[in-house]
């Protein structure tokens, strides 16, 4: 399968506990995306990365949340000291630079429940 | 800020009829407008419109952009029970940022 990954699918914790998930993105995809999915809601932008430069971060992403993508290619997402308030499905998206326009591929994304 | 909103929120119909969903997106900078089917997981991608490609097709599944009304529809022919998901509509701006704005989904329930 060529499409996006996404690792664990799901992750259960507890308050306080941190925790981290991987994206592997389209294997020719420089732009890699996390987005954010409570119920009920369409999915939230947090931060996007071009090759591995973050250039943008929402106003979501609270200084507990940190992204990397150390080489270009995979990414992490962690977040510190977790809240019932992130529990939600972190969605993973890449996409190939192009001309004007570009399209977004989701993974399947990782449902995490905070207790 | 930029703004999505879809209508309805749900729906529900019986295999073979027909439907429409809305989309209406107000963005600085329009550069396109996409569609994607939601089941039990990721989305997947079904159209993108842009301001030289404002009608698309596949099979059963067509979608229309109206620039002037700021809208798009994505219509549904002879509705199966396989279509039943979330049906979200996203914009992309040319801000300067390549972040999809989403709306909040129009949930379709195919009844046999």
């Amino acid at each position: 399968d060529t499409g996006v990954s996404q690792d664990p699918r799901h992750k259960i914790t507890k308050r306080g506990q941190n925790v981290t998930f991987r994206c592997d993105p389209i294997s020719e995809h420089n732009r890699l995306y996390w987005y954010r999915q409570t119920l009920g809601q369409g999915p939230e932008f947090l931060t996007y990365f071009q090759n591995e430069a973050q250039l943008e971060k929402s106003r979501l992403l609270s200084d507990r949340f940190s992204a990397e993508r150390p080489k270009g290619s995979f990414s992490t997402l962690e977040i510190q000291r977790t809240e019932q308030g992130d529990s939600a499905m972190y969605l993973c998206a890449s996409s190939s630079q192009g001309k004007g326009t570009d399209t977004q591929y989701f993974g399947p994304g990782t449902r995490l429940t905070v207790l | 800020e930029d703004k999505v909103v879809q209508s309805p929120l749900s729906l529900v119909v019986h295999e073979g009829d027909t439907v429409t969903l809305n989309c209406s997106y107000e963005v600085t900078n329009f550069r396109s407008l996409l569609w994607y089917k939601q089941e039990k997981k990721a989305p997947t991608f079904l159209f993108m419109l842009t301001s030289s490609g404002i009608e698309k097709k596949s099979g059963r599944l067509s979608s229309i952009l109206d620039k002037k009304e700021l809208s798009s529809i994505l219509n549904i022919t002879a509705t199966q029970t396989g279509d039943s998901a979330i049906y979200l509509c996203a914009e992309d701006s040319t801000s300067g940022t390549y972040k999809y704005i989403f709306g909040t989904g129009t949930r379709l329930k195919v009844l046999a």
